[in-house]
């Protein structure tokens, strides 16, 4: 199994609603990251978990909340969100070797649609 | 402070025509590099890294990169397109140290493979 599973595929939500986006590996990966896409850009990371804990946070907004629940799951709760909040989420995982490493590599998921109306 | 510059962000080829992605780096230490691929509605998938060592790193689907330190460059190429090579590319630069990675995305490029 190489695969990263993101549920929902497709959310549509109005900003005073709370919902959860998850992400879910079985590759053993000890490092899970949350990144934003916004159309016709490239993704920004908002979140590393290295051995389910948080390890990078770039100055996210609190209306994201990230949670890592154990080594296979990851989640990003979302608050209070505003319409310029509408992007792709893209969750990754990685065996957490170290970014020199040869076999070190990021895994993506398909990513989660956001609509923030 | 790293960054990695794409040029051309739409670049069209045809069937069966040479492939050349541009992208250029900045980094005070050294950078390791990548080239992601993302096709429609898809998340990304790594193509190729450079990290240390051997200066031309080939990748998945036939493509390589060459690592420039010269000319702080790391261009992707494939001799010979194919239709479902259609994508956006993006170049990344992370850095030494740490047990994750974090990187650098370029502003993509788009790939159109005309028949």
């Amino acid at each position: 199994d190489t695969e990263v599973t993101q549920t929902p595929k497709h959310l549509v939500m109005g900003m005073t609603n709370k919902k959860s986006l998850k992400c879910e590996q079985h590759m053993g990966h000890r490092a899970m990251y949350w990144y934003k896409q916004k159309a016709k850009k490239p993704p920004e990371l908002m979140f590393v978990y290295s051995y389910e804990k948080l390890s990078i946070n770039e100055s996210v907004p609190s209306r994201f909340s990230p949670e890592c629940p154990n080594s296979s799951l990851l989640n990003l709760h979302l608050h209070a969100l505003q319409p310029e909040d509408s992007a792709l989420y893209l969750c990754a995982s990685s065996q957490g070797l170290g970014i020199g490493a040869t076999n070190e590599k990021l895994f993506f998921g398909s990513g989660t649609q956001l609509s923030v109306l | 402070a790293q960054s990695v510059t794409q040029l051309g962000s739409h670049v069209s080829v045809s069937e069966g025509a040479l492939v050349l992605l541009r992208c250029n780096y900045s980094s005070s230490v050294p950078p390791y590099l990548f080239w992601y691929v993302q096709y429609p509605n898809q998340g990304l998938q790594l193509l190729l890294k450079y990290t240390t060592g051997a200066t031309l790193v080939k990748g998945i689907n036939g493509f390589e990169a060459e690592f420039k330190k010269s000319e702080t460059s790391f261009h992707l190429t494939k001799p010979s397109a194919h239709m479902s090579d259609a994508a956006e590319y993006f170049c990344a630069v992370s850095s030494l140290g740490g047990a994750t990675n974090k990187l650098i995305f370029g502003t993509g490029t788009l790939l159109a493979v005309q028949p």
